[in-house]
């Protein structure tokens, strides 16, 4: 059964500090993905992992993929205020598995001044 | 513009009344997904549909019922057996033979029980 977790779930951080989110997956995906929620909205893609050790960047935040542990991270390098929002990780999308998507419970950010 | 369309985006039911929740994509998107998401919680998946007429139950399928006539929609019945349906439901789609492509989403229906 395909089984994803996120740690931490909350994470409350100073401005220009850096910390890292762990999505930890139990079974062989092809695929892994992170979104960003904010408050009271829909999900926006952040990064898409294909392979073993992708890394894509985005502004202050870097998403790195390592199948053999099943291991993804995400990485936020001096957070500002506007990095505030809860950010989910999800796993599947294989056709053998009728393409089921499981996300994460989210890691909820807040970052103060 | 491609995208997946949801509606309405909001929604109000009385005790006992079966509602539908409309998605729409024209991404051509092969694979589609209903999640529910409640105050401060993740996503959990209700159903998903890989083919048209072929939908499977996900993690939370109790008390709702899914159609899949057409590839570009995938309505989400929420019956009057699901005994607490106040949520935000979310609908997205993805490509499964594009790896590259990520699952979007709709903007979500928010659904209270009256």
């Amino acid at each position: 059964e395909l089984k994803v977790e996120q740690n931490p779930l909350f994470l409350s951080m100073q401005e220009g500090k850096n910390y890292t989110i762990y999505c930890n997956y139990s079974t062989t995906s092809d695929r892994l993905y992170w979104y960003r929620q904010d408050p009271g909205k829909s999900l926006e893609s952040l990064f898409v992992l294909l392979s073993n050790g992708a890394v894509k960047q985005e502004g202050r935040l870097m998403a790195s993929l390592d199948t053999k542990a099943r291991l993804s991270t995400l990485h936020i390098t001096a957070a500002v205020h506007d990095l505030s929002a809860t950010y989910f990780c999800a796993v599947g999308g294989l056709e053998n598995q009728g393409g089921k998507l499981i996300f994460g419970q989210g890691t909820e950010l807040s970052v103060k001044p | 513009d491609g995208g997946i369309t949801q509606s309405p985006k909001y929604l109000f039911r009385k005790e006992g009344q079966n509602v539908t929740l409309s998605c729409e994509q024209n991404l051509n998107h092969d694979a589609m997904y209903w999640y529910r998401q409640d105050p401060g919680q993740g996503l959990r998946l209700i159903y998903y549909s890989q083919i048209v007429n072929d939908f499977q139950k996900g993690d939370i399928a109790e008390g709702y019922s899914v159609s899949r006539e057409k590839k570009e929609s995938f309505p989400l019945t929420v019956t009057s057996a699901q005994k607490n349906p106040t949520a935000f439901y979310l609908c997205a789609s993805t490509a499964l033979a594009d790896r590259t492509t990520e699952a979007f989403f709709g903007q979500g229906t928010r659904l209270t029980v009256v």
